[in-house]
């Protein structure tokens, strides 16, 4: 069965503090990693897809890395707008997310 | 605008009532998947959909029906025979069939509270 573990469960940073978020992933065959941002109350949003180990990509401040067993969000300078919980899934089964605050 | 629409927004229901949460979407996708979000435990798959007229249960089926008469609806019903039926309901479609793993896209959510 397809199991996705994200951590910290919580981060708090302070603006322009730069840290990582963490998707350690147990799969059968990789049909994709997926990342998604979650605003309070609504639908997750699509940020990032990775296929394959060594892939990354990158969107304003986020850069999604993947491993053979993980992946990683990287947040880079973030500002208090990139408040939002972040989901990882494989494809169809996510994980708990990280909720990601980030104090002015 | 391209995307799913889910109706109601909130809803309240009493104990030992049927309810239809409504999902719609114009995004000519094959697939289309209702999860519930519960906090602290992520979403989880209630259903999922391929083609019309064909459906398969995900993990928490139980207390659950769904519909997929058009490609474009797939209504979810939470039955009284769901225990726990008190959460936020997100209804999301993807292009393409089996095999294709494309990004979801979701809709707005329902939350349904049972009094």
């Amino acid at each position: 069965e397809d199991q996705v573990t994200q951590s910290p469960e919580a981060l708090r940073l302070q603006e322009g503090e730069s840290s990582s978020l963490n998707c350690s992933y147990t799969v059968s065959g990789l049909r994709g990693l997926f990342w998604y941002r979650q605003d309070p109350g609504k639908g997750p949003e699509f940020l990032f897809t990775l296929y394959s180990a060594g892939e990354e990509k990158e969107k304003e401040r986020l850069k999604a890395t993947l491993t053979k067993k993980e992946s990683f969000l990287h947040i880079t300078a973030p500002k208090p707008e990139d408040s939002a919980t972040y989901l990882c899934a494989v494809p169809n089964y996510f994980g708990t997310g990280t909720s990601l605050t980030v104090i002015p | 605008d391209g995307g799913i629409t889910q109706s109601p927004k909130y809803l309240f229901r009493k104990e030992g009532q049927n309810v239809t949460l409504s999902c719609e979407q114009n995004l000519n996708h094959d697939a289309m998947y209702w999860y519930r979000q519960d906090p602290g435990q992520g979403l989880r798959l209630i259903y999922y959909s391929q083609i019309v007229n064909d459906f398969q249960k995900g993990d928490i089926a139980e207390g659950y029906s769904v519909s997929r008469e058009k490609k474009e609806s797939f209504p979810l019903t939470v039955t009284s025979a769901q225990k726990n039926p008190t959460a936020f309901y997100l209804c999301a479609s993807r292009m393409g069939v089996m095999g294709n793993t494309g990004e979801l896209f979701f809709g707005e959510g329902s939350r349904l509270t049972v009094l």
